[in-house]
C-alpha cells in the first residue's frame, strides 16, 4: 500500500516567519512530487512540483526533495495570513495517478 | 492550466437515489480522475477515466456503485448510485494536462449531502 505521510498540524507560525511543511512517502518508485494548497471550502490548487533531488524555488515557495530519505518538504518564506490553508503533498504512482497525504493545516497568525 | 467546471456544485439527495455529477474541461485531456473528499479528510481516488476505455477503479470502489462515463476528451460523468448518508462528501474531478504531464488540476467540486 503506497502511503504519503504528513503531520496533520495545525502548524501555527507568526506572520513573516518561515513555515516548514514536511512529507514522507513509502514507495521508492515515486518520481514526482506535488504540493497543493486547499483553502476551506475550495478545491486543491497546485502550487509546486519537484522531480529532482535538491531545492526548487518559486517566489516565496521552496520545495525540497531527498529521494534517499524519501522526504519532501515545502518552505514558505515571509508567511502571510493568506497562506493559512491545508497543504497536501502528493506522490505520483508510476505516472498513472497520485497518492495524496492527509494534509497539514497551516495557520499564519497576524 | 485548464478551466474545469462541475455540475451540480452542491446537492441534497435522499438515500436510495442516484446523482450524476458532470465534469467539463475547456481543452482536450487524456486522463480525468474522480476523487472523494470526506469532511476533514484528504483526497481518495475513486477511479481514472480515459476516453475510449473502461474506467479503472481503485480498491474499495466498484463500477456498480460509481459508474463513470467518458464519451470524449473534454467531458466525464460520475454517478453515485443507491446513495446512503456515508456517501455524503465532496466529489472532485481532476485532469492531467497533456502539455503539463504529471500535473493534475482540480475542478471546483460537488458537495453532496445524503439524508
Amino acid at each position: 500500500q503506497k502511503e504519503v505521510e504528513q503531520n496533520s498540524g495545525p502548524l501555527s507560525v507568526p506572520e513573516g516567519a518561515i513555515a516548514s511543511l514536511n512529507c514522507t512517502y513509502s514507495d521508492r518508485g515515486s518520481q514526482s512530487f506535488f504540493w497543493y494548497r486547499q483553502y476551506s471550502g475550495k478545491s486543491p490548487e497546485l502550487i509546486m512540483f519537484i522531480y529532482s533531488n535538491g531545492d526548487k524555488e518559486d517566489g516565496r515557495f521552496t520545495a525540497q526533495l531527498n529521494k534517499a530519505s524519501q522526504y519532501v518538504s515545502l518552505l514558505i518564506r515571509d508567511s502571510q495570513p493568506s497562506d493559512s490553508a491545508t497543504y497536501l503533498c502528493a506522490a505520483d504512482n508510476y505516472g498513472q495517478n497520485f497518492v495524496f497525504g492527509p494534509g497539514t493545516r497551516l495557520s499564519v497568525l497576524p | 492550466s485548464a478551466v474545469i467546471s462541475q455540475k451540480p456544485s452542491r446537492d441534497i439527495c435522499q438515500r436510495g437515489t442516484s446523482l450524476t455529477i458532470q465534469c467539463q474541461v475547456d481543452s482536450q485531456v487524456t486522463m480525468m480522475f474522480w476523487y472523494r473528499q470526506q469532511p476533514g479528510q484528504s483526497l481518495t481516488l475513486i477511479a481514472t477515466a480515459n476516453q475510449g476505455s473502461e474506467a479503472t477503479y481503485e480498491s474499495g470502489f466498484v463500477i456498480d456503485k460509481f459508474p463513470i462515463s467518458r464519451p470524449n476528451l473534454t467531458f466525464s460523468t460520475l454517478t453515485v448510485s443507491n446513495m446512503s448518508p456515508e456517501d455524503s462528501s465532496i466529489y472532485l474531478c481532476s485532469v492531467d494536462i497533456p502539455d503539463r504531464v504529471g500535473e493534475q488540476y482540480f475542478g471546483p467540486g460537488t458537495r453532496l449531502t445524503v439524508t
